[in-house]
């Protein structure tokens, strides 16, 4: 594809379920982030991949928050028994490479409610 | 308290007006400065990136400064069009993988 897709773009779940939230990176980039973005808040990092290794899992808010990434390529975040203040905007991006300087490219977010 | 800082939080313009977005940082050490574009319902997208040596950068009617000094950088748009409501997005960066830092972002509404 053109760009970063993510899947489901909205979902709604009771409190207590668990949550998956897949991303599909532009092809080539080896880089992938994950962000949240609470309603007037800024974005929060999350975690990020250099191919399919993890180096930096210091943003993710709780044990219950967790994330794979498989051949290099597509990604999936894992919410556990969800709260309502897991209540967001997930954001993916991708990168050709890490570092601060490589542009993201953003896909359009998965809209998580947590009734 | 955030490290990087937007003003305003929100600004409401007519089609065809100019107007400048503020960001402040204490993010040290310094290595990128970077302005996105976010509208309704839509991932960020990348409208310029600055490093320590540059003062200004432009894409078409986006003009950002950048003052390393003082810590301060402006985004300006000229002669707005309704498409530019969206918010903007500030995002300072250290010299390390992953170390950036974002605002929170201006909402910018532009009225016909």
């Amino acid at each position: 594809g053109a760009g970063v897709s993510q899947s489901p773009s909205n979902k709604v779940t009771e409190k207590g379920k668990d949550v998956e939230l897949r991303c599909d990176p532009i092809s080539g980039h080896t880089a992938l982030y994950w962000y949240r973005q609470s309603l007037g808040q800024g974005l929060e990092f999350l975690i990020y991949f250099q191919g399919n290794s993890a180096p930096d899992k210091s943003g993710l808010p709780s044990d219950r928050f967790s994330a794979e990434r498989t051949g290099g390529s597509v990604s999936t975040l894992t919410i556990q028994r969800t709260q309502q203040e897991d209540s967001a905007v997930y954001l993916c991006a991708s990168s050709l490479a890490t570092g601060s300087y490589n542009e993201q490219f953003f896909g359009p977010g998965t809209r998580l409610t947590v009734l | 308290k955030n490290q990087v800082e937007q003003s305003p939080q929100s600004l409401i313009i007519l089609e065809g007006k100019n107007c400048t977005l503020q960001c402040n940082y204490t993010v040290s050490p310094f290595s990128n400065l970077r302005w996105y574009k976010q509208d309704t319902g839509r991932g960020p997208v990348s409208l310029t990136i600055m490093t320590f040596s540059e003062n200004t950068k432009s894409n078409g009617r986006y003009t950002a400064t950048l003052d390393a000094d003082t810590k301060q950088s402006s985004l300006h748009i000229t002669a707005s069009q309704l498409s530019d409501s969206a918010s903007y997005i500030c995002v300072v960066s250290g010299p390390y993988n992953n170390d950036m830092r974002f605002g929170a972002g201006t909402r910018l509404t532009v009225k016909p």
